[in-house]
């Protein structure tokens, strides 16, 4: 059972370069999420999709720019690399019934450790 | 706006001791309630959840009761062990926005042997 699967898991990157993290999950979930984790913090959503062709941003969108052309795969964009955006980066997803209402509790990855130096 | 307050840590403990990590929120309506485990280098695992007020999520020995008349959503556990040392959060997704969930700051947890 792959789940939410994040690569890579680590990198180090120079102020400034450009990557992509990416994310894919295998359990045909239609919501799909970025969270950012900075030391000792809980989670900061960075931006989400409720499913293909649709993504909305979060608290912390700044810096950052997603795609969702797949219900599988939802990448994280880092276009100009800055030193505030070191962090553990964790995408997660959820299957959503927006007719029902009824909260589903997310699957996480397991988390992409990113340094900007 | 919606908030997630929960007790900070770190809380280090002996094993077989009772475990409560305090948890209160804030919302308008009636959200859900969660609480989810991050183990060393791993990504948050959901622990337990209660959707409704005075429901009870329980898991792995841990329980926890939503309690709308004080806002609060504590994790307790009977009798600890080393392998539930970890990072936890208490987390409450708005009724309205069945996309977003709040997370509160987490509570690391120690278990000594």
């Amino acid at each position: 059972n792959a789940g939410v699967t994040q690569t890579p898991k680590f990198r180090i990157l120079k102020i400034g370069q450009s990557m992509t993290l990416q994310c894919a999950q295998d359990m045909n979930h239609n919501y799909m999420y970025w969270y950012r984790q900075d030391p000792g913090m809980g989670l900061k959503l960075i931006y989400y999709s409720v499913g293909a062709g649709i993504t909305d941003k979060g608290e912390v969108p700044n810096g950052y720019n997603v795609s969702r052309s797949t219900t599988e795969d939802f990448p994280l964009r880092l276009e100009l690399a800055a030193p505030s955006q070191t962090s553990v980066y964790f995408c997660a997803s959820s299957y959503q019934d927006r007719g029902r209402m009824e909260d589903q509790p997310q699957h996480f990855g397991d988390g992409t450790r990113l340094s900007i130096l | 706006g919606d908030s997630v307050t929960q007790m900070e840590g770190p809380v280090t403990l002996s094993e077989e001791a009772f475990l409560t990590i305090n948890c209160t929120y804030t919302a308008t309506g009636y959200p859900s309630l969660f609480w989810y485990v991050q183990y060393p280098g791993e990504g948050l695992q959901l622990l337990l959840k209660a959707t409704k007020a005075d429901d009870k999520g329980s898991n792995k020995g841990f329980e926890a009761t939503y309690r709308k008349e004080t806002t609060s959503f504590h994790l307790e556990k009977g009798s600890v062990q080393v392998s539930d040392s970890a990072v936890y959060f208490c987390a409450l997704s708005p009724y309205s926005s069945a996309s977003k969930i709040i997370f509160g700051s987490g509570t690391r947890l120690s278990i000594r042997p």
